[in-house]
């Protein structure tokens, strides 16, 4: 069966500081996706990344990086110099290959940026 | 840029109603899929629809839910008699393919009473 496990309920952090949020996953298979989205107060589901299995490199997308390690089973999202705009849950999630294959969720991390 | 839509924005009805939630995906997109959040949880999967059947389907989407494309353009979700425990956000999404990326549209939150 897949999971997802985000351990950190809730963070809160200053302007400009940089925060990683964790994201631990559990798959049987050796081909899957993972997926970072974004749920501002607004409340829609806004895609930030997909990563296959096969590819361990970082990546950066401007103030966003993501570190995925497969033998940690670790996909991780850091947020450097962060920003107020920056505050929302944000869910990690993985997927199998397969036929309109579901995304798993984890439960998600409420980030808190304050002036 | 093409985005997944979803009407109405809020619903409420009283327990034992049917309603319909109704998406219209991305116009190029072949994958369709419902999600729903009860409030303050994860989001959870439902069912993915491709080809005109169900891929798959979760364990919370029994009998009373079923989806239908009607159309070129229109993805539903129907619920026959809700449920209090039926009230939730429900998200569509759609995607390319079943292993890309999907997108989600903005949700409509159902009240059952």
């Amino acid at each position: 069966a897949q999971k997802v496990t985000q351990a950190q309920t809730e963070i809160s952090v200053v302007e400009k500081e940089d925060v990683t949020l964790d994201c631990v996953y559990e798959t049987r298979d050796t081909t899957y996706y993972l997926f970072w989205y974004k749920q501002p107060p607004s409340g829609e589901l806004v895609f930030l990344i997909r990563r296959n299995s096969f590819d361990e490199q970082n990546e950066i997308s401007g103030r966003y990086s993501w570190n995925f390690q497969k033998s940690t089973s670790s996909f991780n999202f850091t947020i450097t110099a962060s920003q107020v705009v920056d505050s929302a849950v944000y869910f990690c999630a993985l997927q199998n290959t397969g036929t309109a294959s579901k995304l798993t969720f984890g439960t998600g991390t409420r980030l808190q940026v304050t002036l | 840029e093409p985005e997944v839509t979803q009407t109405p924005s809020h619903q409420v009805t009283q327990m034992g109603q049917e309603v319909i939630l109704r998406c219209v995906p991305i116009s190029n997109h072949l994958y369709f899929y419902w999600y729903r959040q009860i409030l303050g949880q994860k989001v959870e999967f439902l069912v993915s629809f491709y080809n005109n059947e169900i891929s798959e389907k979760s364990e919370i989407f029994d009998d009373q839910f079923s989806v239908e494309r009607p159309d070129g353009s229109n993805f539903t979700l129907k619920i026959r008699s809700t449920k209090l425990e039926d009230s939730a956000m429900y998200f569509c999404a759609s995607s390319l393919a079943g292993f890309y990326e999907q997108y989600f549209g903005p949700g409509t939150r159902l009240t059952v009473t």
